[in-house]
């Protein structure tokens, strides 16, 4: 069975930085994309990042809103991905989910869910 | 940036119907598109991909269609357990994108 574990979630000030790791177990971490999905307060779901997996060069993507202040990486040997989010503003405030990436043809849908981790950012 | 529409906002359906939910890409997503569900207070869980194929344990009374920029989840005989947000998502292009979601209330 497909397990994401999401953690390190809590309250930190505008500017602050935050780290996010996903555990994973029941499948093989090393070929698959890993990705990060969104969701504020009451709002629905926005796509953060994905990395992909290694036969495509590890290579990420992230939304304009996040682009630049977070950075997505894998350690295959250990099969987790983080999350690493620098200079946080409260609009970054939501649960974040940690999802396997399944692919398309260029993008990717999610299956394998994490339960989320929540983020505050307030002053 | 592929925006996802869905509509209505909000259905309310009762027990044993079914349920018609719509969702519209701004431009066409071929057959790159999602549906999950989210259970109150819980994470999303994938329920189609590629317009109308099941996920692993989802019942066959949710079905997906369409094509290009229009698609449908149906949910038939609708149970108490179906009372959830639904996202649809196109996985066509970057950035990935869901819809607002629709929203199904049991009666």
């Amino acid at each position: 069975e497909v397990q994401v574990a999401d953690s390190g979630g809590g309250l930190v000030q505008p500017g602050q930085s935050l780290r996010l790791p996903c555990t994973t177990s029941g499948f093989i971490f090393g070929d698959h994309a890993m990705a990060w999905v969104r969701q504020a307060p009451g709002k629905g779901l926005e796509w953060v990042s994905l990395i992909r997996n290694k036969d495509y060069g590890g290579t990420t993507e992230y939304a304009a809103s996040v682009k630049d202040r977070f950075t997505i990486s894998r350690d295959d040997s250990k099969s987790i991905a983080y999350l690493q989010m620098n200079s946080l503003k409260a609009e970054d405030t939501a649960v974040y989910y940690c999802v396997r990436g399944m692919p398309g043809v260029i993008g990717y849908y999610m299956d394998g869910w994490g339960k989320g981790t929540t983020v505050t950012v307030s002053s | 940036e592929i925006v996802m529409t869905q509509s209505p906002a909000t259905l309310s359906v009762s027990p044993g119907e079914s349920a018609t939910l719509s969702c519209r890409a701004s431009q066409t997503v071929d057959s790159y598109l999602a549906w999950y569900q989210q259970q109150p207070d819980q994470a999303p869980r994938l329920l189609i991909y590629g317009i109308s194929s099941r996920a692993t344990g989802i019942p066959a009374r949710f079905s997906g269609s369409g094509s290009g920029t229009e698609f449908t989840l149906t949910i038939s005989s609708l149970q108490s357990e179906d009372s959830a947000v639904y996202y649809c998502q196109q996985y066509h292009s970057w950035p990935l994108t869901f819809g607002g979601g629709t929203k199904v209330e049991i009666k």
